[in-house]
């Protein structure tokens, strides 16, 4: 039985770089989230995907942040020109469903430190 | 707005007490689901318990048990007889699903140490 998988699980990056994480769900899965952790604090929605539609995406989620789930499948998480403010732990979860009130799988996470 | 309060930063208990994580929401909705999930050090998180708003009934599964009160504003969580096994970092979380919102909201978590 195969969880949520995220690569890398760590990620170190000097300020101004391009990085990018992938998120591998639950295969039957439809929903995928990205979630953005900083420490102490819980989670904060970023976006969501049913299927490979992109149908929500947080204010949190600037110009510089773009996701993708091609085919339905796997997603990426690109940030580009990162920031020190960036540094954080990017959480990806599943969930079957049609609502949010649809228990979340969550992967373990990609911790990004932005030097 | 939503608005989810974990008061507790951080609790730590010795093995075998009884703790209560305290939970307070802020909806303007009359339907929405609450939600539990737990930290581990490994960092995935793990769903506990979900409750939609029109159910009150308290919920108990094993040494974990939950106290839903509409009146309050609350759900809280208490773990029986902790166990090193529970320490980690407890969130609870919000989902209003009478905006249309399709995320969680989650509280800033407690931080759970149960002490051999």
């Amino acid at each position: 039985d195969t969880g949520v998988s995220q690569d890398p699980r760590h990620k170190i990056t000097k300020r101004g770089q391009n990085v990018t994480f992938r998120c591998d769900p639950i295969s039957e899965h439809n929903r995928l989230y990205w979630y953005r952790q900083t420490l102490g604090q819980g989670p904060e929605f970023l976006t969501y995907f049913q299927n490979e539609a992109q149908l929500e995406k947080s204010r949190l989620l600037s110009d510089r942040f773009s996701a993708e789930r091609p085919k339905g499948s796997f997603s990426t998480l690109e940030i580009q020109r990162t920031e020190q403010g960036d540094s954080a732990m990017y959480l990806c979860a599943s969930s079957l469903g049609a609502g949010s009130r649809e228990k979340l799988f969550f992967g373990s996470g990609t911790q990004l430190s932005v030097l | 707005a939503q608005k989810v309060t974990q008061a507790q930063t951080e609790i730590s208990v010795v093995e075998k007490e009884d703790v209560t994580l305290d939970c307070v929401y802020e909806t303007r909705d009359t339907t929405y689901y609450l939600f539990w999930y737990k930290q581990p050090p490994s960092g995935e998180l793990v769903f506990l318990i979900r409750r939609n708003s029109f159910d009150e009934q308290n919920e108990i599964s094993g040494r974990y048990s939950w106290n839903f009160q509409k009146s309050t504003s609350s759900f809280n969580f208490t773990i029986t007889a902790s166990q090193v096994v529970d320490s980690a970092v407890y969130f609870c979380a919000l989902s209003d699903i009478g905006t249309g919102a399709n995320n969680l909201f989650f509280g800033t978590g407690t931080r759970l140490t149960v002490i051999p």
